[in-house]
């Protein structure tokens, strides 16, 4: 168990629609990054926070959208959402922006009908 | 950006070591890891190199080479349950961009 939680553990939708999944980070920890892991991506950086804010950008969709709060955790919104976003979505977390272990959570495996 | 290889698939057997093998191309660098994924699960890091050379860490080895954008993990005394996808990371700036992974499967 790595500390990281993240929820849903599973999510099936339909085309179009909008989800949102939530990741806590370990405790203490500062820094959040979501990753997109789909079969034919492999794991697929999205982006990463730091104590709130925007600090790295992947290759992250303009239908989805991220944030963290000052709680830390950290919600992934995806919108209009199409086949091709099925995926397992992961949350890592990490002590600071610049650590080099990022701890990941268990994922949401979203499939969108 | 980065690019990352690593080969698909490797076969070994029960004891035995393996060598997986990674290159990659990177305008910038900050570290070069290798993380161990069982299927459906998440990540977990095994090692970090930033500086030219070996780490040890029990059964598993990791090298770098910088000049030769080369990066290697060995696994040592293999056991059923390293069957697995073994993904080599590369740092640049604070993005952290994986390979498609390789498949270790580990024969009795």
């Amino acid at each position: 168990d790595s500390g990281v939680t993240q929820t849903p553990k599973h999510l099936i939708t339909a085309t179009g629609q909008r989800v949102t999944l939530r990741c806590s980070p370990r405790s203490g920890d500062l820094s959040v990054y979501w990753y997109q892991q789909s079969l034919d991506q492999g794991l697929q950086f999205l982006i990463q926070y730091y104590n709130g804010e925007e600090r790295a950008k992947g290759n992250i969709l303009e239908r989805f959208s991220a944030q963290q709060f000052p709680d830390l955790h950290s919600e992934l919104n995806l919108s209009s959402l199409e086949l091709g976003d099925s995926a397992l979505y992961f949350c890592a977390s990490s002590l600071t922006s610049a650590s080099y272990e990022q701890y990941f959570g268990p994922g949401t495996r979203l499939t969108v009908t | 950006g980065q690019n990352i290889d690593q080969p698909t698939e490797m076969t070994a057997t029960e004891g035995a070591i393996v060598q997986i093998n990674c290159t990659y191309q990177t305008s910038g660098f900050n570290g070069l890891f290798w993380y161990q994924q069982h299927a459906g699960e998440a990540p977990t890091f095994l090692s970090y190199n930033v500086l030219d050379g070996l780490e040890e860490k029990g059964r598993f080895s990791s090298f770098l080479s910088r000049s030769k954008g080369y990066s290697y993990l060995l696994l040592k005394e293999l056991q059923m349950k390293d069957s697995a996808s073994y993904l080599c990371a590369v740092r640049g700036d604070y993005k952290l961009s994986f390979g498609a992974g390789t498949t270790v499967t580990v024969r009795a």
